[in-house]
């Protein structure tokens, strides 16, 4: 089993709508959760960065962190065609042998058209 | 301030050959990170240097894969002999202080071994 799954999609929605984008973990020691963007032949650039749990928002993306369920979500408001990306969520843990070392979940490719 | 640089950007060749993919982190970045996707599968850690020691090398597949860090500056990642299933996007990451959501991605090197 993974440590982190994400449903690949794809997602298509049109231009105005709200997506929600989630991922699942089974490892109780990560406590840093980020979800990455990134468009095609480029690297991930960090989105959103929440540590624990709870909520995040910066301007029309929201991130939450639900530690009991083991559950992360990623919303994006006002959904814009230049949103269309993949988005990956990453986790890592505070210390031990993961400290400093990302693990992805597969990634979402997002498709808003106009 | 210049970002993350790979290169080559893309690089074709034959299994059996041998290849080097080259990463320049951010300046004054002590710590540089390789990971890489696979077709179809998620971005994995392969391994983690803190200025010019490995701190981490457990996502190192097997020993056909030689990473370096020359006087804790740029970063070399040698595959040799290469085989088909090493094909792949090879991204490289750097941070200030080790912490996971401190990254900053390159645009990585896009490995097909024939």
């Amino acid at each position: 089993q993974k440590e982190v799954e994400q449903d690949p999609g794809p997602l298509s929605v049109p231009e105005g709508a709200i997506v929600s984008l989630n991922c699942t973990y089974s490892n109780s020691a990560f406590q840093y959760f980020m979800w990455y963007r990134q468009y095609s032949r480029k690297g991930p650039e960090l989105l959103m960065y929440t540590y624990s749990s709870g909520n995040k928002e910066d301007g029309r993306f929201t991130a939450q962190v639900d530690k009991s369920s083991k559950y992360i979500s990623l919303f994006i408001r006002d959904s814009q065609p230049s949103d269309s990306a993949t988005y990956l969520c990453a986790m890592s843990a505070v210390s031990g042998t993961s400290y400093g070392k990302l693990t992805f979940g597969q990634g979402t490719i997002l498709t808003v058209h106009p | 301030e210049a970002g993350v640089t790979q290169f080559p950007s893309h690089s074709v060749i034959e299994k059996g050959q041998t290849v080097t993919l080259r990463c320049d982190p951010i300046s004054g970045h002590d710590n540089l990170y390789w990971y890489r996707r696979v077709m179809g599968k998620e971005i994995k850690f392969l391994l983690h240097f803190v200025k010019e020691s490995k701190q981490d090398e457990s996502g190192m597949p097997n020993n056909r894969f030689l990473a370096e860090r020359t006087g804790g500056t740029y970063s070399t990642l040698k595959v040799q002999p290469a085989e088909l299933e090493d094909s792949g996007v090879y991204f490289c990451a750097s941070s200030q202080d080790g912490g996971s959501y401190g990254y900053t991605f390159g645009s990585g090197t896009r490995l097909t071994v024939v």
